[in-house]
Protein backbone atom coordinates (compact mmCIF):
# COMPACT_ATOMS: atom_id res chain seq x y z
CA UNK A 1 0.00 0.00 0.00
CA UNK A 2 0.94 3.70 -0.37
CA UNK A 3 0.29 6.39 2.38
CA UNK A 4 -0.56 9.90 0.73
CA UNK A 5 -0.73 13.29 2.22
CA UNK A 6 -2.45 16.49 0.90
CA UNK A 7 -1.78 19.90 1.36
CA UNK A 8 -3.82 22.11 2.16
CA UNK A 9 -6.54 19.96 3.35
CA UNK A 10 -8.96 22.80 2.63
CA UNK A 11 -8.85 26.13 1.38
CA UNK A 12 -11.53 29.13 0.62
CA UNK A 13 -10.42 31.31 -2.32
CA UNK A 14 -11.47 34.48 -4.38
CA UNK A 15 -12.10 34.10 -7.88
CA UNK A 16 -9.28 35.22 -10.06
CA UNK A 17 -6.29 33.60 -7.96
CA UNK A 18 -4.56 30.21 -8.23
CA UNK A 19 -4.04 27.63 -5.60
CA UNK A 20 -0.85 24.78 -6.14
CA UNK A 21 -2.25 21.81 -4.04
CA UNK A 22 1.16 19.33 -2.98
CA UNK A 23 0.36 15.77 -2.96
CA UNK A 24 3.31 13.46 -1.20
CA UNK A 25 3.60 9.32 -0.80
CA UNK A 26 5.52 7.71 1.89
CA UNK A 27 7.35 5.42 -1.23
CA UNK A 28 8.68 6.18 -4.67
CA UNK A 29 5.97 5.39 -7.19
CA UNK A 30 5.87 6.00 -10.55
CA UNK A 31 2.11 6.37 -11.64
CA UNK A 32 0.66 9.15 -10.07
CA UNK A 33 -2.85 11.02 -10.86
CA UNK A 34 -5.16 14.10 -10.18
CA UNK A 35 -8.56 13.97 -10.02
CA UNK A 36 -11.99 16.38 -9.28
CA UNK A 37 -14.83 16.14 -7.68
CA UNK A 38 -17.04 18.38 -8.11
CA UNK A 39 -19.78 18.37 -6.09
CA UNK A 40 -22.49 15.62 -5.81
CA UNK A 41 -20.56 14.00 -8.77
CA UNK A 42 -17.69 11.25 -8.95
CA UNK A 43 -14.17 11.64 -9.76
CA UNK A 44 -13.02 12.71 -12.84
CA UNK A 45 -9.51 11.89 -14.25
CA UNK A 46 -7.94 15.52 -14.97
CA UNK A 47 -3.93 14.15 -15.73
CA UNK A 48 -1.18 11.86 -15.06
CA UNK A 49 1.70 13.32 -13.41
CA UNK A 50 4.58 12.05 -14.75
CA UNK A 51 8.27 12.75 -13.64
CA UNK A 52 10.51 14.27 -15.89
CA UNK A 53 8.16 15.00 -18.51
CA UNK A 54 4.83 16.87 -19.36
CA UNK A 55 1.50 15.74 -17.68
CA UNK A 56 -0.49 13.58 -20.09
CA UNK A 57 -4.14 15.61 -19.27
CA UNK A 58 -7.32 14.27 -20.15
CA UNK A 59 -9.53 15.72 -22.61
CA UNK A 60 -11.13 18.96 -21.22
CA UNK A 61 -8.26 19.85 -19.48
CA UNK A 62 -5.58 21.53 -20.37
CA UNK A 63 -1.98 22.74 -18.95
CA UNK A 64 -2.43 26.17 -18.92
CA UNK A 65 -5.52 25.92 -16.59
CA UNK A 66 -4.21 23.03 -14.29
CA UNK A 67 -0.27 23.34 -14.29
CA UNK A 68 1.52 19.68 -12.49
CA UNK A 69 4.71 19.66 -11.62
CA UNK A 70 6.35 15.86 -10.73
CA UNK A 71 10.28 17.05 -9.37
CA UNK A 72 10.58 13.24 -8.25
CA UNK A 73 8.66 9.78 -7.60
CA UNK A 74 7.26 10.70 -3.81
CA UNK A 75 6.18 14.20 -4.81
CA UNK A 76 3.74 16.25 -7.38
CA UNK A 77 1.48 19.12 -6.95
CA UNK A 78 -2.02 20.48 -8.86
CA UNK A 79 -1.79 24.49 -9.69
CA UNK A 80 -5.69 25.53 -10.50
CA UNK A 81 -5.36 28.55 -11.95
CA UNK A 82 -7.26 31.57 -12.83
CA UNK A 83 -10.14 29.96 -10.50
CA UNK A 84 -13.66 30.44 -10.91
CA UNK A 85 -16.90 29.11 -8.52
CA UNK A 86 -16.73 26.10 -10.94
CA UNK A 87 -13.46 24.74 -9.99
CA UNK A 88 -15.13 24.64 -6.60
CA UNK A 89 -14.18 21.09 -5.94
CA UNK A 90 -12.73 17.90 -4.45
CA UNK A 91 -8.82 17.81 -5.73
CA UNK A 92 -7.47 14.41 -4.92
CA UNK A 93 -4.34 12.77 -5.71
CA UNK A 94 -3.26 9.08 -6.07
CA UNK A 95 -0.99 6.66 -7.03
CA UNK A 96 -0.88 3.02 -8.43
CA UNK A 97 0.89 0.18 -7.11
CA UNK A 98 2.61 -1.49 -10.22
CA UNK A 99 2.58 -5.04 -8.44
CA UNK A 100 -1.07 -5.10 -8.82
CA UNK A 101 -2.17 -1.92 -10.24
CA UNK A 102 -3.84 -1.35 -6.84
CA UNK A 103 -4.83 2.72 -6.66
CA UNK A 104 -4.39 4.56 -3.48
CA UNK A 105 -5.85 7.79 -2.93
CA UNK A 106 -4.81 11.02 -0.98
CA UNK A 107 -7.16 12.71 1.65
CA UNK A 108 -8.37 15.48 -0.95
CA UNK A 109 -8.07 19.05 -1.57
CA UNK A 110 -11.50 21.00 -0.54
CA UNK A 111 -11.59 23.93 -2.75
CA UNK A 112 -14.31 26.93 -2.24
CA UNK A 113 -14.03 29.59 -4.91
CA UNK A 114 -15.97 32.61 -3.64
CA UNK B 1 -15.82 5.28 -23.65
CA UNK B 2 -15.57 3.01 -20.67
CA UNK B 3 -19.02 3.49 -18.59
CA UNK B 4 -19.91 2.81 -14.79
CA UNK B 5 -23.12 2.35 -13.30
CA UNK B 6 -24.04 2.09 -9.58
CA UNK B 7 -27.28 1.02 -8.16
CA UNK B 8 -28.77 1.84 -6.24
CA UNK B 9 -27.86 5.70 -5.71
CA UNK B 10 -28.82 5.50 -2.65
CA UNK B 11 -29.84 2.91 0.84
CA UNK B 12 -30.92 2.89 3.76
CA UNK B 13 -31.19 -0.32 5.96
CA UNK B 14 -31.25 -0.84 9.61
CA UNK B 15 -28.31 -2.34 11.68
CA UNK B 16 -27.35 -5.59 11.03
CA UNK B 17 -28.78 -6.39 7.62
CA UNK B 18 -26.86 -8.31 5.24
CA UNK B 19 -26.65 -5.85 1.70
CA UNK B 20 -25.79 -6.09 -1.81
CA UNK B 21 -24.31 -3.27 -3.87
CA UNK B 22 -24.33 -3.14 -7.89
CA UNK B 23 -21.62 -1.76 -10.18
CA UNK B 24 -21.93 -2.69 -14.14
CA UNK B 25 -19.91 -1.62 -16.78
CA UNK B 26 -19.78 -1.21 -20.64
CA UNK B 27 -16.32 -2.33 -21.77
CA UNK B 28 -16.04 -5.89 -20.31
CA UNK B 29 -12.37 -6.05 -21.60
CA UNK B 30 -11.01 -4.85 -17.94
CA UNK B 31 -8.09 -5.48 -16.11
CA UNK B 32 -9.09 -5.09 -13.04
CA UNK B 33 -11.89 -3.46 -10.53
CA UNK B 34 -11.64 -1.66 -7.56
CA UNK B 35 -14.13 -0.75 -4.57
CA UNK B 36 -13.38 2.36 -2.37
CA UNK B 37 -15.29 3.81 -0.19
CA UNK B 38 -15.60 7.44 0.68
CA UNK B 39 -16.82 9.42 3.82
CA UNK B 40 -18.40 12.51 3.59
CA UNK B 41 -15.56 15.53 2.32
CA UNK B 42 -12.80 13.09 2.35
CA UNK B 43 -10.99 11.19 0.12
CA UNK B 44 -10.98 7.80 -1.04
CA UNK B 45 -10.35 4.10 1.11
CA UNK B 46 -9.48 1.74 -1.41
CA UNK B 47 -11.61 -1.88 -0.12
CA UNK B 48 -10.97 -4.83 -2.29
CA UNK B 49 -9.48 -5.25 -5.96
CA UNK B 50 -10.40 -7.84 -8.27
CA UNK B 51 -8.03 -8.97 -10.90
CA UNK B 52 -9.72 -9.62 -14.02
CA UNK B 53 -8.47 -13.69 -13.40
CA UNK B 54 -10.39 -13.98 -10.25
CA UNK B 55 -14.37 -14.51 -9.62
CA UNK B 56 -14.06 -12.96 -5.90
CA UNK B 57 -12.62 -11.34 -2.95
CA UNK B 58 -12.88 -11.12 0.48
CA UNK B 59 -12.02 -9.10 3.12
CA UNK B 60 -13.50 -9.27 6.49
CA UNK B 61 -17.24 -8.84 6.29
CA UNK B 62 -17.01 -7.61 2.82
CA UNK B 63 -17.13 -9.50 -0.57
CA UNK B 64 -16.71 -8.51 -4.24
CA UNK B 65 -17.85 -10.45 -6.81
CA UNK B 66 -16.62 -9.94 -10.74
CA UNK B 67 -18.79 -11.27 -13.84
CA UNK B 68 -16.73 -9.93 -16.14
CA UNK B 69 -18.83 -11.22 -19.34
CA UNK B 70 -22.11 -9.72 -18.46
CA UNK B 71 -19.98 -6.79 -17.20
CA UNK B 72 -21.06 -6.57 -13.80
CA UNK B 73 -19.61 -6.49 -10.06
CA UNK B 74 -21.27 -7.07 -6.60
CA UNK B 75 -19.91 -5.92 -2.87
CA UNK B 76 -21.59 -7.93 -0.73
CA UNK B 77 -21.60 -6.53 3.29
CA UNK B 78 -22.35 -9.07 6.07
CA UNK B 79 -24.05 -7.53 9.42
CA UNK B 80 -24.12 -4.05 8.71
CA UNK B 81 -22.85 -1.48 11.39
CA UNK B 82 -23.74 2.34 11.58
CA UNK B 83 -19.77 2.57 10.91
CA UNK B 84 -20.35 1.23 7.29
CA UNK B 85 -22.38 4.58 6.57
CA UNK B 86 -20.50 6.22 3.39
CA UNK B 87 -20.31 6.43 -0.30
CA UNK B 88 -19.20 3.23 -1.90
CA UNK B 89 -17.45 3.85 -5.18
CA UNK B 90 -16.80 0.92 -7.93
CA UNK B 91 -13.64 1.83 -10.64
CA UNK B 92 -12.37 0.18 -14.05
CA UNK B 93 -9.92 1.47 -16.16
CA UNK B 94 -10.81 2.89 -19.03
CA UNK B 95 -10.86 1.50 -22.10
CA UNK B 96 -8.40 1.73 -24.58
CA UNK B 97 -5.39 0.08 -23.16
CA UNK B 98 -4.24 2.29 -19.97
CA UNK B 99 -4.44 0.09 -16.58
CA UNK B 100 -4.30 3.17 -14.62
CA UNK B 101 -7.09 5.55 -15.55
CA UNK B 102 -9.63 4.90 -13.72
CA UNK B 103 -13.53 5.53 -14.58
CA UNK B 104 -15.52 5.74 -11.38
CA UNK B 105 -19.58 5.24 -10.76
CA UNK B 106 -21.14 7.87 -9.14
CA UNK B 107 -21.22 5.81 -5.88
CA UNK B 108 -24.45 4.12 -3.73
CA UNK B 109 -24.66 6.30 -0.32
CA UNK B 110 -25.37 3.92 1.90
CA UNK B 111 -26.92 4.83 5.72
CA UNK B 112 -26.72 1.71 7.95
CA UNK B 113 -29.20 3.16 11.54
CA UNK B 114 -28.47 1.94 14.82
Amino acid sequence: SAVISQKPSRDICQRGTSLTIQCQVDSQVTMMFWYRQQPGQSLTLIATANQGSEATYESGFVIDKFPISRPNLTFSTLTVSNMSPEDSSIYLCSVAVAANNEQFFGPGTRLTVL
Amino acid sequence: KQEVTQIPAALSVPEGENLVLNCSFTDSAIYNLQWFRQDPGKGLTSLLLIQSSQREQTSGRLNASLDKSSGRSTLYIAASQPGDSATYLCAVPNSGGSNYKLTFGKGTLLTVNP
